[in-house]
Formats: structure tokens, C-alpha cells, sequence
């Protein structure tokens, strides 16, 4: 079956290091999103691609990156981990739909502590 | 203000209860709608699409007011495994392609036997 998958599940990690969380799909889907979850707050947007070779910023994306060299991956890099990103990340994707948007699937989030 | 907003909660109510949840949207020109469910320390899943005319899913109904900018999730018959966060979720953009979501913070229900 065709799914989403992240990993790890949970990190522990200092301030300062450079930390990388894994987004896979298996859905061949064109979009991808990475959102950070936290009280107060719901879902707020870090980074999108619509595919291959685009990036995109979203609503809170000082201090991460991401980058897409393939359909199936959008790895989302800490450049130097802080305190206020500790939080659950979820990586979602998606494909184009005609007449409208199609479904956000969503990976089962990372929980990342940054101490 | 935020662009969705949603009646925090916690509701908690008897199992068979029929419970309403309210959700506000600022950008006229969204599209698209959806509720989300998410269980305790899990992904978000979608529950239902929003049509404009309401639309009914089992014990699920959920209606759209474009003039009042206004969406609610409707649900009968309260069951325990009812008991989530329900996200209120927008698309802001043009139909045709997925795009970005804009998500609620959430309503969280608790049922209780």
C-alpha cells in the first residue's frame, strides 16, 4: 500500500547542531508540505514543493530548509537547532486535483526536542 | 486575526449527544473545505469535504455560509471513538490545484460513557 513515512520518530537533540528529519512517500504525489504542531497553534506551514527542483517558503520557515531532488523525498533540515523548535513536525502530501484540491495525507510526525 | 478560527473547546459530552462545532474563515475568496480529525498524538486525517450545498456523511453533516464566511461540522449520535480534535481546514487558493491548507487550531471533544 502506498503511504507516507517519517522518520525518526522522536529526537532528542542540543541546541546549535544541525538536524535533519526524513519525509518518504510512496504515493508518487507531485506536492509535499512540512508543518510544525504546536499548543496555540495548530498547523503552521515551514515549507512546501509543488515538485522536482521547487522549494517554497511557508508561514515559519526561519531556520529550515528543505530541498527536493526526487518525487519521493523532502527532507527538512535545522541549520542550528534552537530551543523554540521544539515541537512535532508532520510532512503531508498531496496531488492536483481537477475541480479542486485533493486530500492531504500525512506522515505520523516526528517529535523533536531541542534541549 | 487569524485566518480560521475555531471555538477552542473542550467539549465534553455524553455518548449519544449530538455536540456542533463553528469555524470562521477570513479570505473570501477560499475555495475549498475540510474537516480534519486527529486522534492524541497522531497525524491529522481528513473527515469530510465541505460542499456548498451541506453534505452529510453517516452521522456526520457539515454545512458552508460563503456570506457569513462560516463552516460547522454537525454530529449525531455521539460515540466514545467520536473523542479527537476536529480541525477546521481552508484552502485559500483558486480551485484546480492542492495547494496550501490553512488549518484551525482545533476543537477538542471528549466523549464520555
Amino acid at each position: 500500500d502506498a503511504e507516507i513515512t517519517q522518520s525518526p520518530r522522536h529526537k532528542i537533540t542540543e541546541t546549535g547542531r544541525q538536524v535533519t528529519l526524513a519525509c518518504h512517500q510512496t504515493w508518487n504525489h507531485n506536492n509535499m508540505f512540512w508543518y510544525r504542531q504546536d499548543l496555540g497553534h495548530g498547523l503552521r506551514l515551514i515549507h512546501y514543493s509543488y515538485g522536482v527542483q521547487d522549494t517554497n517558503k511557508g508561514e515559519v520557515s526561519d531556520g529550515y530548509s528543505v530541498s527536493r531532488s526526487n518525487t519521493e523525498d523532502l527532507p527538512l533540515t535545522l541549520e542550528s537547532a534552537a530551543s523554540s523548535q521544539t515541537s512535532v513536525y508532520f510532512c503531508a502530501s498531496s496531488e492536483d486535483g481537477q475541480g479542486g484540491p485533493d486530500t492531504q495525507y500525512f506522515g505520523p510526525g516526528t517529535r523533536l526536542t531541542v534541549l | 486575526r487569524k485566518e480560521v478560527e475555531q471555538d477552542p473547546g473542550p467539549f465534553n459530552v455524553p455518548e449519544g449527544a449530538t455536540v456542533a462545532f463553528n469555524c470562521t474563515y477570513s479570505n473570501s475568496a477560499s475555495q475549498s473545505f475540510f474537516w480534519y480529525r486527529q486522534d492524541c498524538r497522531k497525524e491529522p486525517k481528513l473527515l469530510m469535504s465541505v460542499y456548498s450545498s451541506g453534505n452529510e456523511d453517516g452521522r456526520f453533516t457539515a454545512q458552508l455560509n460563503r456570506a457569513s464566511q462560516y463552516i460547522s461540522l454537525l454530529i449525531r449520535d455521539s460515540k466514545l471513538s467520536d473523542s479527537a480534535t476536529y480541525l477546521c481546514v481552508v484552502n485559500p487558493r483558486a480551485s484546480g490545484s492542492a495547494r496550501q491548507l490553512t488549518f484551525g487550531s482545533g476543537t477538542q471533544l471528549t466523549v464520555l460513557p
